[in-house]
């Protein structure tokens, strides 16, 4: 699986707009980018994954770079319930299991 | 979505016991995913676990310290064998969405701390 590289840990202000960025420079032209994240003492929940064109769901926006070697997850306001593990994850969309980097570890400051 | 259901959600076991823990989707799914997250580290895959075949190893994992079972579609079984303390982990089961396979769904997790 191709790799992904993210910040290790960010800091934001509640109720601000928080842009998580991801580096996959070697992402294949078949390889989805997909978002989860772990809230503290819980599984992994998805938040959003795309292809190529920018996406927009209820929990956040996904920018996808022209050369789809970084993305962007943008979370528009964040709330305390958004400190958690983010973790940007290259997936070829089979029916495969995930293969998980570091992460960033989002702080949320009231 | 799945609802993945999983027991016990913790333990504490003596080394050189065995911990089965016990992974229950509200779906029938074909294929379910066994992973560990050490402490303070990231989730590792364990294991894809297809009903009706033997589970398939990630690189590093054996099916001796780590046997799955599969009986249903619904179900799944890890053991945890023969326990030292460096098995002290949260242990995962996921599933993916069976149309499109675009998303994954995990449980809650069990934490296991071997004493």
């Amino acid at each position: 699986d191709a790799k992904t590289t993210q910040p290790n840990s960010m800091e934001s202000n509640e109720e601000e707009p928080v842009h998580l960025p991801c580096n996959h420079s070697t992402i294949s032209g078949t390889d989805y980018i997909h978002w989860y994240r772990q809230l503290p003492s819980q599984g992994p929940e998805y938040v959003i994954h795309g292809l190529t064109s920018n996406v927009n769901n209820r929990m956040a926006s996904l920018a996808i770079a022209e050369d789809r070697k970084s993305s962007t997850l943008i979370l528009h306001r964040a709330t305390l319930r958004d400190a958690a593990v983010y973790y940007c994850i290259l997936s070829g969309g089979g029916a495969d299991g995930l293969t998980f980097g570091k992460g960033t570890h989002l702080i949320i400051q009231p | 979505s799945a609802v993945i259901s999983q027991k016990p959600s913790r333990d504490i076991c003596q080394r050189g016991t065995s911990l089965t823990i016990q992974c229950q989707v509200d779906s029938q799914v074909t294929m379910m995913f066994w992973y560990r997250q050490q402490p303070g580290q990231s989730l590792t895959l364990i294991a894809t676990a297809n009903q009706g075949s033997e589970a398939t190893y990630e690189s590093g994992f054996v099916i001796d310290k780590f046997p799955i079972s599969r009986p249903n579609l619904t179900f799944s079984t890890l053991t945890v064998s023969n326990m030292s303390p460096e098995d002290s982990s949260i242990y995962l089961c996921s599933v993916n969405r069976e149309v499109g396979n675009t998303e994954a769904f995990f449980g809650q997790g069990t934490r296991l701390t071997v004493v």
